[in-house]
This record gives C-alpha cells, structure tokens and sequence, in this order.
C-alpha cells in the first residue's frame, strides 16, 4: 500500500492558539486529499475535500475560516486548526488520492490526536 | 438516510472461533466500492478488505472475507480463527464512484472483543 506520514500523531495546545497538521503522501501523487474528523467513540466523518492548487470544499458544518486547508502541492496538503477550543479536540485523519489509483484501497494517514486545554 | 449502517457497537468472539460482522448500505450509484479497515486503540486507519460492486465473487483476504449480497445492499466482514490482536473497532465504508468526491463514507462501528 502507499505511504501516508501525517505529523504529528498527537498534539496538545492551550485554546485560542493554532495547530498544523502535515500530511503527505511519499509515494505517489496526491491529486486530492480528504481531511476527516473522529470525535471519541464516533465515526470517522469527512471536514473537507481539496484538489491540489483549488480551494478547499467544506461539509456542511464545518468552518472554512476556522479549518484552513492548504494543498499546494501533489505530496503535502496542511490542516490548520486556528484559535482552537476545547470543542476542537478530536482525531483528525488524512486521506490523500491519486488520479490513477486502482480503486481497490483507500490510503490514510495516521492522524493525529488534537487535545486542546 | 445513512449510507453505511453498522448495527452491532460491540460483538465479543471466543479466540479461534469466526465472527461476522454486519454492514449494509444505501446508494444510488450503480457503481460503489466497500470497504472493511481495522482501527486499534492508536487510532490509525488499518484497510482489510474491498470489494467492488460489479465483482462477482467475495473478496477475501488471508482471514477475512467479505459477504457480499448485493440485492441485500449488505457487506459483511468474516473473520475467521479470531485472535487476541483482532480487537479492535471495525468500520464498514463505502465510496460511490460515480456521484460525489470518492470519499468514503464510514459506519459508526463495531468494537470486537476477543475473548481468551
């Protein structure tokens, strides 16, 4: 399967400040990366969808300004959680895919796992 | 409606014995993938198996298998000889390969439990 590094795998910030999450995929190109959400004992539910160099589309509920995507480029894509709350804190997981993918698998990063204090 | 409904939140299994685990779905697009993965307590995503809805036969890897029964709209997930390192939560999803974004839309879960 492909390698998707997504840093860090955990993180704990005091609430108003911002958070970066990295995710990037090594060994192919990521035409489209999938930012999802995982509140504890819940399901894994999508925050937003972006295609490298376009600007982010957003699920309904979720804030743009406040969930910044950046997909630059075909490898990186960047979460950025800004002024965070405690109602921040969840498992946040990228998924990033490839124009040419098979279709047989779905690549994830790690995630990370946001605390906010 | 939900796309993906998983009905069991927690199913125990006696090491060694098999256990299924239940999924069905809802889509309108004739063309959809499932999917199984396996999510330990580190919270990483771990992918099991897939199957396609025009494949024929049911996907099976090493131990798992996936009961496809699509008039049923349902996917189960076998897993056979249990062993202490399958516990675990497992997520049913789907993506729809013809509407939407290819992302997947996941089920709540069902946290198994193998019993020594």
């Amino acid at each position: 399967g492909a390698v998707v590094s997504q840093h860090p795998s955990w993180v704990i910030c005091k609430s108003g400040t911002s958070v970066k999450i990295e995710c990037r995929s090594l060994d192919f190109q990521a035409t489209t990366m999938f930012w999802y959400r995982q509140f504890p004992k819940q399901s894994l539910m999508l925050m937003a969808t972006s295609n490298e160099g376009s600007k982010a589309t957003y699920e309904q509920g979720v804030e743009k300004d406040k969930f910044l995507i950046n997909h630059a480029s075909l490898t990186l894509s960047t979460l950025t959680v800004t002024s965070a709350h405690p109602e921040d804190s969840s498992f946040y997981i990228c998924s990033p895919r490839s124009a040419r993918e098979g279709g047989t698998e779905a690549f994830f990063g790690q995630g990370t796992r946001l605390t906010v204090v | 409606a939900q796309k993906i409904t998983q009905t069991q939140p927690g199913m125990f299994v006696q090491e060694k014995e098999a256990v299924t685990l239940d999924c069905t779905y809802d889509t309108s697009d004739p063309s959809y993938g499932l999917f199984w993965y396996k999510q330990p307590s580190s919270g990483e995503m771990i992918f099991l198996i897939y199957q396609g809805s025009y494949d024929q036969q049911n996907a099976t890897e090493g131990r798992y298998s996936l009961n496809f029964q699509k008039a049923r709209k349902s996917a189960n997930l076998v897993i056979s000889a249990s062993q202490l390192g399958d516990s675990a939560m497992y997520f049913c999803a789907m993506r729809e390969d013809q509407t939407g974004a290819n992302n997947l839309f996941f089920g709540t879960g069902t946290r198994l439990t193998v019993i020594p």
